[in-house]
């Protein structure tokens, strides 16, 4: 069975610092893996994923991720954090391209102090 | 991306009575929809897989009369939570499946039971 650990349930980082949210994973086979935001009280918007090729990809509002097999992990990173971009974080992964449902992390939340 | 719409967004009921979820979306075929549930501070916990036509297909622990779900049209599934009570309150959330694996996610339906 497959499974995300997203280490760290709170973070904070000041506005314009640097982000990394830690994501590890746990499948048998090549993983598909995502980011996912979510703003108090509403869905989950798609951030970046992966699937195959490049193992650094970027995604929407500056955020990139990095695939590292060796590690199973695909931790996701900004280089400047603006206010806005406080949220809960969820990493997930897939069993492939198919329409299956993606396993969650629990969760990162993300506080950006002034 | 693919667009969803959920409704209500907000719902407060009667321990007792039954409560009705839309998940509509509103310019993809959606063969196939998934329901989550999510608790304060938790992650997504997937309820059931939706197929257009057929019967759902629902997670170890979820209860089928409890959690009724419909998927009629390639646009529109629904959940309804049968005979309700306060341990039912949380906040579900529809997605649809893409086709290169991600899922494309409702803004979310925050039922309290009271």
């Amino acid at each position: 069975a497959q499974s995300v650990t997203q280490p760290d349930i709170h973070i904070t980082v000041s506005e314009g610092a640097s982000l990394e949210l830690r994501c590890n994973y746990s499948y048998g086979a090549t993983p598909y893996l995502f980011w996912y935001v979510q703003s108090p009280g509403q869905g989950l918007q798609l951030l970046l994923k992966y699937f195959s090729g490049d193992t650094l990809v970027q995604g929407i509002k500056g955020f990139e991720a990095e695939f590292k097999r060796s590690q199973s992990s695909f931790n996701l990173r900004k280089p400047s954090v603006h206010w806005s971009d406080a949220a809960e974080y969820f990493c997930a992964v897939g069993a492939d391209t198919g329409r299956r449902a993606l396993t969650f992390g629990s969760g990162t939340r993300l506080q950006v102090q002034p | 991306g693919a667009v969803v719409s959920q409704h209500p967004s907000r719902v407060i009921c009667k321990s007792g009575t039954s409560v009705k979820i839309e998940c509509r979306s509103l310019d993809f075929q959606a063969t196939t929809m998934f329901w989550y549930r999510q608790f304060p501070k938790k992650s997504l916990m997937l309820m059931a897989t939706s197929n257009e036509g057929s019967k759902a297909t629902y997670e170890q622990g979820v209860e089928k009369d409890k959690f009724l779900i419909n998927h009629a049209s390639l646009t529109l599934s629904t959940l309804t939570v049968t005979s309700a009570h306060p341990e039912d309150s949380s906040f579900y959330i529809c997605a649809l499946a893409g086709n290169t694996g991600e899922l494309f996610f409702g803004e979310g339906s925050r039922l309290t039971v009271l």
